[in-house]
């Protein structure tokens, strides 16, 4: 099992340029979370991907959207990009089953964006 | 909304010793409590849970208590190692969103040999 894989690991981009990272699920799970996370701070959470739509969103602004497709993979699509947009973005998956709020949710190894 | 306040921000202990790291939340319908452990440049693990129809859970060394009346959480790490040196965070899950979880602000634990 190959965990919670995300693609790519690091990124550098220019302000003002769209960006979109990718994330694959654990294998069974078919919720897909992202969190973004600044430099010593915990992870705030952007939104959640269910059966191909959006359930839920933090306070992130609409250059912030996503996607989730058939097999449960995900992407983050950030446009119009703010040197803030600088952090770690994780994407976390979950099995449905457990009772929504109460299930575990396991994290990829992130991709660092760096906008400069 | 949910809002977790985690304490201490750092908190350095000799090797063999204690770790009690707490958290308090806001929302007292908040029914999940997980903990990840977060070294430098790696993904957050998960490390223990708590359900809020649970007092107490342990995993060998690692312990988690919950207060559901006084809204509070807390993380006991016994007989501490150096391979315990790690970011540690806390969070809630407000049933009403799903498994959103609300981030503490992060525990640097530093454990000296």
């Amino acid at each position: 099992d190959a965990g919670v894989t995300q693609s790519p690991t690091h990124l550098i981009k220019t302000r003002g340029q769209q960006v979109t990272l990718r994330c694959s699920p654990k294998s069974g799970h078919d919720t897909v979370s992202w969190y973004q996370q600044a430099l010593g701070q915990g992870p705030q959470f952007i939104f959640q991907y269910y059966e191909e739509e959006e359930r839920q969103r933090g306070n992130f602004p609409d250059r912030f959207s996503g996607h989730q497709f058939p097999n449960y993979s995900s992407e983050l699509n950030v446009n119009a990009l703010l040197l803030g947009d600088s952090a770690l973005y994780l994407c976390a998956s979950s099995p449905r089953g457990t009772g929504s709020s109460q299930a575990e949710a396991f994290f990829g190894q992130g991709t660092r964006l760096t906008v400069v | 909304g949910e809002n977790v306040e985690q304490h201490p921000s750092t908190l350095s202990v000799q090797e063999g010793d204690s770790a009690v790291i707490k958290c308090t939340y806001s929302d007292s319908a908040s029914n999940y409590f997980p903990w990840y452990k977060q070294e430098l440049g790696k993904r957050p693990q998960l490390i223990i849970d708590i359900r809020s129809n649970v007092g107490e859970k342990k995993d060998q060394r690692i312990a988690v208590t919950l207060n559901k009346t006084a809204k509070h959480f807390s993380l006991h790490i016994t007989e501490t190692q150096p391979e315990d040196s790690a970011v540690y965070f806390c969070a809630a899950t407000p049933p009403e969103y799903g498994n959103k979880l609300v981030f503490g602000a992060g525990t640097i634990l530093r454990v000296k040999s």
